[in-house]
């Protein structure tokens, strides 16, 4: 799996927008992108996941850079339950060996009320 | 219920003990995963099951961890002689095999503390 960096930490304020940037410089074309969260005292979950293109779900908003290089997940107006550790995470397409996915140390996202 | 299931929530032994420690999947998932996860630390890729193959047991760290899958359905994760330094919550997630990039459900863990 292509490594990932992420900030160590980030604070916003409650119904502000967030932007959790990662870079994945050493991507490569079939890796894709995904992000889980993982609540205080919970397993990890599922947020969002893409390729090339900027994804939406109900969740949140994933930006990708136009080189993949780095991608942005965006929180469109925060709450307090959006509070968790967010993890960016980049894989290959095609299997091989476990294709479980690398978990780093993530950002933890602190949000203020 | 619909989600992943793992047993015990909580666990506290001796130093020297054997654990178990139990996942079961969502139905129909064929691929299960067990991560551990220190204080603080990211998530540390143990082993991985896929239908009938044979596992992956490229993470588990020493000989004395060990798991395995009944019927492609629930798993047990048994650590033998257990040790200060295996205290953590340990993770357990399935996901449908059907598509690579499908998304991994974890159950919420079980803590283990080794006295």
């Amino acid at each position: 799996d292509a490594k990932t960096t992420q900030p160590n930490s980030m604070e916003s304020n409650e119904e502000e927008p967030v932007h959790l940037p990662c870079n994945h410089s050493t991507i490569s074309g079939t890796d894709y992108i995904h992000w889980y969260r993982q609540l205080p005292s919970q397993g990890p979950e599922y947020v969002i996941h893409g390729l090339t293109s900027n994804v939406n779900n109900r969740m949140a908003s994933l930006a990708i850079a136009e080189d993949r290089k780095s991608s942005t997940l965006i929180l469109h107006r925060a709450t307090l339950r959006d509070a968790a550790v967010y993890y960016c995470i980049s894989r290959p397409s095609s299997g091989g060996g476990a294709d479980g996915l690398t978990f780093g140390k993530g950002t933890h996202l602190i949000i203020q009320p | 219920g619909a989600g992943v299931s793992q047993s015990p929530s909580n666990k506290v032994t001796e130093k020297g003990k054997d654990v178990e420690l139990r996942c079961d999947p969502i139905s129909g998932h064929t691929a299960l995963y067990w991560y551990r996860q220190s204080l603080g630390q990211g998530l540390e890729f143990l082993i991985y099951f896929q239908g009938n193959s044979a596992p992956d047991k490229s993470g588990l760290p020493s000989d004395r961890f060990s798991a395995e899958r009944t019927g492609g359905s629930v798993s047990t994760l048994t650590i033998q002689r257990t040790q200060q330094e295996d205290s953590a919550v340990y993770l357990c997630a399935s996901r449908h095999a059907g598509t690579f990039t499908g998304e991994l459900f974890f159950g919420e863990g079980s803590r283990l503390t080794v006295l």
